[in-house]
């Protein structure tokens, strides 16, 4: 069964530091999103992204954050200068349907385990 | 806005006995719902969705959930309890108010299962 793919597993930064978090979508899958999981609370949308364009992204998706789709196969988040607080589970998903069209199933990653000290 | 609210964090069952993970939404129209799952070091797996079909929905692993309007419940159950079953299960719904949908998540519900 076709499995989206995220590295690293589990990255430890220093805050101030820029992260990059990776992605291998679905083959065949044209829309991707991240979304993350910080410690003991809910899981929770980041941003979704289509055409090679941020379809939408949520209030906590600051100028901090990018993603970017470099070759055709990658998918990334970058956070530019991490904080305390951007520690978090971030899972990457994937999706063949566009958002919107009643049962848009997206396939996630297992997760990147992001700990800034 | 839409929401969901899982009712317990914590469901403990033994082996072979029913298992009943609740799970209550806020919607302002039809919605799409979906239950989650994640075992250890695993991605979310989806476990079945309503899409404004059947109200009874079969998803994988023997498990399966009920769309109630009338009382906005969509509770996830399974007959009898399997050790793999323990994981946390998630439900979850679909937000298209902007357009695009993106998903909402519950805090989550853990299952543990003894023998």
């Amino acid at each position: 069964e076709p499995e989206v793919t995220q590295t690293p597993s589990h990255q430890v930064t220093q805050m101030g530091q820029e992260v990059i978090l990776r992605c291998v979508p679905i083959s065949n899958h044209l829309y991707f999103y991240w979304y993350r999981q910080i410690l003991g609370q809910k899981v929770e949308f980041l941003v979704s992204f289509y055409n090679n364009e941020i379809s939408e992204k949520s209030e906590i998706f600051d100028d901090q954050f990018s993603v970017e789709r470099p070759d055709g196969s990658n998918f990334t988040l970058k956070i530019r200068s991490t904080k305390l607080e951007d520690s978090a589970m971030y899972f990457c998903a994937s999706s063949i349907k566009p958002p919107g069209t009643g049962a848009n199933v997206l396939t996630f990653g297992a997760g990147s385990r992001l700990t800034v000290l | 806005a839409q929401s969901v609210t899982q009712l317990d964090s914590h469901v403990s069952v033994s082996e072979g006995t029913p298992v009943l993970l609740r799970c209550n939404y806020s919607s302002s129209y039809s919605p799409s719902l979906f239950w989650y799952v994640q075992h250890p070091n695993k991605g979310l797996q989806l476990l079945l969705k309503y899409t404004s079909a059947a109200t009874l929905v079969k998803g994988i692993n023997g498990f399966e959930a009920e769309f109630k309007k009338s009382e906005t419940s969509f509770h996830l159950t399974k007959p009898s309890a399997h050790m793999s079953d323990a994981a946390e299960y998630f439900c979850v719904v679909s937000d298209s108010s902007g357009g695009y949908n993106k998903l909402i998540f519950g805090a989550g519900t853990r299952l543990a299962v003894h023998p």
